[in-house]
C-alpha cells in the first residue's frame, strides 16, 4: 500500500526565513510525485510533477527535489502570500490514482 | 493546466435528501475524472475514478449506491450523494486527468453540509 508522510505538520516562518518541507514515500514503482498548494476552502493548485530521482523543478520561491525515498519542497525567502497547506501525492506505475499525504501547513508571518 | 469548475460551491441540505455536484472540465477533454473527499484537517481521500462512457471504479469502503457517479461526456462528471446524512458533510473535490498528462488538475471544491 502506498504511503506518503509529510513533515513537519505545521510550520511558522518569519517573512524571509527560508525552510524546507519533507515528503517521504513508499511506493512500488513510482510513476510520479506531485506537489500541490491548497488554500483554506479551495481545491488544490498544481505546483510540480517529479518523475525520477535527482530531478529538480523551480517556480518563483519554490523548488522541489526528489530522491528515491523522499521529496523536499524548499521555500526561499517566503512571503506572507506563501502561507498555505502544501500537499504531496504519489502515483504508482500503471496507475493514475493519487495517494496524498496529510500536508504541511505553512504560515509566514510579516 | 486544465481549468476545472464545480457547481455548486456550497450546499446545505436536510438529512435524507439527495444532492448532485457537477464537475466540468472547461478547456480539456477529460477521459478520466476523479472524486475526492476531504474532512477538516485531513488530506484528500480518493473516492472513485470515472472514465468517460463507462462505470466508475470505487475505492474500498466507498458505497457505490450512495455515491452515484456519472461521466457522460468528456467535459462533465456528476456525483450524487443519495440519502445524505450528517456524516456525509465534507468538502468534495473533483479532478481531471488522462490524455498525455499524469498530472491531475483540481476543481475549487463543493462544501456539503447535511443538517
Amino acid at each position: 500500500e502506498d504511503q506518503v508522510t509529510q513533515s513537519p505538520e505545521a510550520l511558522r516562518l518569519q517573512e524571509g526565513e527560508s525552510s524546507s518541507l519533507n515528503c517521504s514515500y513508499t511506493v512500488s514503482g513510482l510513476r510520479g510525485l506531485f506537489w500541490y498548494r491548497q488554500d483554506p476552502g479551495k481545491g488544490p493548485e498544481f505546483l510540480f510533477t517529479l518523475y525520477s530521482a535527482g530531478e529538480e523543478k523551480e517556480k518563483e520561491r519554490l523548488k522541489a527535489t526528489l530522491t528515491k525515498k523522499e521529496s523536499f519542497l524548499h521555500i526561499t525567502a517566503p512571503k506572507p502570500e506563501d502561507s498555505a497547506t502544501y500537499l504531496c501525492a504519489v502515483a504508482q506505475d500503471g496507475n493514475n490514482r493519487l495517494a496524498f499525504g496529510k500536508g504541511n501547513q505553512v504560515v509566514v508571518i510579516p | 493546466g486544465a481549468v476545472v469548475s464545480q457547481h455548486p460551491s456550497r450546499v446545505i441540505c436536510k438529512s435524507g435528501t439527495s444532492v448532485k455536484i457537477e464537475c466540468r472540465s472547461l478547456d480539456f477533454q477529460a477521459t478520466t475524472m476523479f472524486w475526492y473527499r476531504q474532512f477538516p484537517k485531513q488530506s484528500l481521500m480518493l473516492m472513485a475514478t470515472s472514465n468517460e462512457g463507462s462505470k466508475a471504479t470505487y475505492e474500498q469502503g466507498v458505497e457505490k449506491d450512495k455515491f452515484l457517479i456519472n461521466h457522460a461526456s468528456l467535459t462533465l462528471s456528476t456525483l450524487t450523494v443519495t440519502s445524505a446524512h450528517p456524516e456525509d458533510s465534507s468538502f468534495y473535490i473533483c479532478s481531471v486527468g488522462g490524455g498525455n498528462t499524469d498530472t491531475q488538475y483540481f476543481g475549487p471544491g463543493t462544501r456539503l453540509t447535511v443538517l
